[in-house]
């Protein structure tokens, strides 16, 4: 039990488009999804959180309007890279929970990497 | 915010060899800690978690960890390790009451058949 999914596995753009990335839980209602990004050789760096129905929650230095995250459902996360550039090249990593606020494990999906040209 | 630092990022050791990998975090208050595993391929998996309690944890696999206040360390361990052991080990840290990780960087095991 406790499966994620994301979709794409990995995907390649021009620089300048947007690429929406998405995150679900498959057999459990996620009340609180994460988004993190990884680089070459670091840690996972936690991006947002975001709960069912309402505004995502950013980390410091993450711009919420490049980043644009949308929780509409209890097993759907999509966060959109908008006009990506390359330097937005990256792992991401969703993970999810199924309580709010509450410490709960977080189930992570298989990440999306993303090279942008 | 917490902090987490992981040394010795790649470790190689033999079969049957005990493994030690040590996590240290820096936070003022009250934390929950946990160990994710990645094996080649595969997404991050729980290996263990500490919230509360025996600061010495059980977790899956024959890995323990114990949890030193004192040391502000998480400290992971297993007595023997097995070939399918070779993973890359994250240790992570949430302030209580928050489900915000912070992740270290990460050890990257490989066991030698």
């Amino acid at each position: 039990g406790a499966v994620v999914s994301q979709h794409p596995s990995r995907v390649i753009c021009k620089s300048g488009t947007s690429v929406k990335i998405e995150c679900r839980s498959l057999d459990f209602q996620a009340t609180t999804m994460f988004w993190y990004r990884q680089f070459p050789k670091q840690s996972l760096m936690l991006m947002a959180t975001s709960n069912e129905g309402s505004k995502a929650t950013y980390e410091q230095g993450v711009e919420k309007d490049k980043f644009l995250i949308n929780h509409a459902s209890l097993t759907l996360s999509t966060l959109t890279v908008t006009s990506a550039h390359p330097e937005d090249s990256s792992f991401y990593i969703c993970s999810a929970s199924a309580a709010r606020g509450r410490l709960e494990t977080q189930y992570f999906g298989p990440g999306t990497r993303l090279l942008v040209l | 915010a917490q902090s987490v630092s992981q040394h010795n990022h790649h470790v190689i050791l033999s079969e049957a060899a005990s493994l030690e990998l040590g996590c240290n975090y820096s936070y003022g208050g009250t934390v929950n800690l946990f160990w994710y595993v990645q094996y080649p391929g595969q997404h991050l998996q729980l290996l263990l978690k500490y919230f509360s309690g025996d600061p010495l944890v059980k977790g899956i696999k024959g890995f323990e960890a114990e949890f030193i206040k004192s040391k502000f360390s998480f400290n992971l361990r297993k007595p023997s390790v097995q070939w399918s052991d070779t993973a890359e080990y994250f240790c992570a840290v949430s302030p209580l009451g928050n489900n915000r990780l912070a992740f270290g960087k990460g050890n990257q095991v490989v066991v030698i058949p």
